[in-house]
């Protein structure tokens, strides 16, 4: 079947780092791939997106950058907040998606 | 407001009783599905549905039903519930298909 793979499971930075987490798929057919965040008892947002004909996108403090070739995605983080904290899940795919495992982030003041 | 609605927030049964997790939104999105969230596993797709009438199985769609009668409502019944369906359970929703989801406020599921 597809397979999703985020790296790291967990990430800890300190106020002010950058952060990147990267996930990886086996499905050379997905053409969409979203990040959400999920923070402690909340449901999953869509926090950025991105389609297959881009290599990079930005809002603000978080970007996606896709590398269609090799399989994998990552999303960046610049000048963390306490409020990253979170944990970060991928989702790449068409139709049917399937879910990284996660990323616990936290950020430490 | 633009929303998903899922109901009950919270719900313990008992094996074998039937029941049902009611999701509605109210934005006419074409694409809605259920996903199952497990900790260390991350959330896991049960079924998705493309439109009214047009669904089909996600990753672990075994002891679920859905049905799409109508564009709003996405509901999920268990038929006969049990333990290993214990689990946190998102209703979501999007434009269309490869749009981002908009997520219900999940509804916590406990089989004894």
């Amino acid at each position: 079947g597809e397979n999703v793979e985020q790296h790291p499971s967990t990430l800890s930075v300190q106020e002010g780092d950058s952060a990147v987490i990267k996930c990886t798929y086996s499905d050379s057919a997905s053409n969409y791939f979203p990040w959400y965040k999920q923070e402690l008892g909340k449901r999953p947002q869509l926090i950025i997106d991105i389609r297959s004909n881009v290599g990079e996108k930005k809002d603000q403090r978080i970007a996606v950058t896709l590398n269609k070739t090799a399989k994998h995605f990552s999303l960046h983080i610049t000048e963390t907040q306490p409020e990253d904290s979170a944990v970060y899940f991928c989702a790449p795919g068409t139709y049917k998606y399937i879910f990284g495992t996660g990323t616990r982030l936290k950020v430490l003041a | 407001e633009a929303q998903v609605t899922q109901n009950p927030r919270y719900l313990i049964t008992v094996t074998g009783k039937k029941l049902t997790v009611t999701c509605s939104q109210n934005m006419n999105h074409e694409y809605m599905s259920w996903y199952r969230q497990d900790p260390g596993l991350g959330l896991r797709q049960i079924y998705y549905s493309m439109n009214v009438e047009v669904t089909d199985k996600g990753d672990v769609p075994e002891g679920y039903k859905v049905s799409r009668k109508e564009k709003r409502n996405f509901p999920l019944i268990l038929e006969s519930p049990s333990p290993n369906q214990t689990s946190l359970y998102f209703c979501a929703s999007s434009v269309q298909g490869d749009y981002g989801y908009t997520f219900g406020s999940g509804t916590r599921l406990t089989v004894v």
